[in-house]
């Protein structure tokens, strides 16, 4: 089975520019997840969807930050205008709604650098 | 609100000696916990997860870890290291919706031969 697939994986951009990184979830997922990870902060939940719906954002760090999920197997995450302190591994996950707690499967990151 | 600690942020074992990654977390209700580890370059990946059905969960490669709600712990441990086992290491609480997963900073196991 494929997993959760995410492109670019890496990317390097100028400060300034937008950035879009892209997700596909496991096939019949109905969750899916957007955290970043830092060293300062560890790994941080930005924004989750149920059915393609945001339930909670709040982990959004600012208005440049925005996430989209126009259909059940693909998301996005932009950031505009980038900054360097957004330099970090995006990870995107998805899961299944189980009665017995969820297993999250994370895809293998996008690295951003900005400069 | 929930959370977990992870006490320590780096834990060296020697290959063969016990590991042990120590986690305590908070839930105002039932949780589900879960333990990840991550690999260079790769994304996280379920290890075990403990949802009430007992407090002994085992995991792949090894692993297992026991929910103590006495003590709001869920340790894991695994009684020989390998070389393979260098990674980082997750601890994580979702509600029992499972729908928010909240997850620990994080503790990196070095494995010494």
């Amino acid at each position: 089975d494929a997993g959760v697939i995410q492109s670019p994986r890496h990317e390097v951009t100028e400060m300034g520019q937008e950035v879009t990184l892209r997700c596909k979830p496991i096939s019949g997922h109905d969750y899916l997840f957007w955290y970043r990870q830092t060293m300062m902060r560890g790994l941080e939940l930005l924004i989750y969807f149920n059915n393609n719906v945001p339930i909670d954002d709040s982990g959004m760090p600012e208005d440049r930050f925005s996430a989209k999920m126009p259909n059940a197997s693909f998301s996005t995450l932009k950031i505009q205008p980038s900054e360097p302190r957004d330099s970090a591994v995006y990870f995107c996950a998805s899961s299944l709604r189980v009665s017995s707690g969820n297993t999250i499967y994370f895809g293998e990151g996008s690295w951003l650098t900005v400069v | 609100a929930q959370s977990v600690t992870q006490l320590g942020s780096h834990v060296s074992v020697s290959e063969g000696a016990l590991v042990l990654l120590r986690c305590n977390y908070s839930s105002s209700v039932p949780p589900y916990l879960f333990w990840y580890v991550q690999y260079p370059n790769q994304g996280l990946q379920l290890l075990l997860k403990y949802t009430s059905a007992a407090t002994l969960v085992k995991g792949i490669n090894g692993f297992e870890a026991e929910f103590k709600k006495s003590e709001t712990s869920f340790h894991l441990t695994k009684p020989s290291a390998h070389m393979s086992d260098a990674a980082e290491y997750f601890c994580a609480v979702s509600d029992t919706g499972g729908f928010k997963t909240i997850f620990g900073a994080g503790t990196r196991l070095f494995v010494k031969a």
